[in-house]
């Protein structure tokens, strides 16, 4: 079945540092989410890729969808400890399929 | 508010007494899905359900049921729990008419079995 890889697992950064989080498909997506979990709280969707090469910005997010469309990549640039948690990528293979295959995570923590 | 409700929140029980998770959205979406969360395994589908009376198995349906009588409602059944169904579970529901699109998700319910 498709798998979806992400890492690093963990990332401990200093307040102000950039990050990534890298997800990795063993099978071509039809689009990729990803998705934000607080401690403590629920996965929050933060935003959708369909299109191969799909660049896409939120303040200072930075969503990527490679061109082969099995990869993804998540960067932060100068981050704040209000983005603590969870960052989750999730592969969707096709219409019809309806089944979202989560990577398992990676867990940032933010030194002030 | 748009929402998605889980309850018990929090549930301690024994091994083989039946129990119940009720999930209810109000949005009428028509996708809705049961996840585990466990460490270091992420969010793992136990099964999703494209509409009433639509039922398919995820990736770990084993020692669960579900049923979808009702559009907004989406109960996680355990006949007969056992401790490696401790786990922290997630209902979340979504438009999915092309794919599954953006999923919305409820507070969680964890459960321990003992």
């Amino acid at each position: 079945g498709q798998q979806v890889m992400q890492i690093p697992q963990y990332q401990h950064v200093q307040e102000g540092e950039d990050f990534t989080t890298y997800c990795n498909s063993s099978t071509t997506l039809s689009n990729i989410q990803w998705y934000k979990q607080r401690p403590g709280g629920h996965p929050v969707f933060l935003i959708q890729l369909v299109k191969s090469g799909e660049v896409k910005k939120q303040k200072r997010l930075t969503f990527q969808f490679g061109e082969a469309k099995k990869n993804s990549s998540l960067h932060i640039t100068a981050t704040q400890t209000t983005d603590v948690g969870t960052y989750f990528c999730a592969g969707d293979s096709g219409a019809g399929s309806y089944q979202l295959t989560f990577g398992k995570g990676t867990k940032l923590s933010v030194i002030p | 508010e748009a929402q998605v409700t889980q309850n018990p929140r929090y549930l301690i029980t024994v091994t083989g007494k039946k129990l119940t998770v009720t999930c209810s959205q109000n949005m009428n979406h028509e996708y809705m899905s049961w996840y585990r969360q466990d460490p270091g395994l992420g969010l793992r589908q136990i099964y999703y359900s494209m509409n009433v009376e639509v039922t398919d198995k995820g990736d770990v349906p084993e020692g669960y049921k579900v049923s979808r009588k009702e559009k907004r409602n989406f109960p996680l059944i355990l006949e007969s729990p056992s401790p490696n169904q401790t786990s922290l579970y997630f209902c979340a529901s979504s438009r999915g008419i092309f794919w599954t699109g953006e999923l919305f998700f409820g507070e969680g319910s964890r459960l321990t079995v003992l």
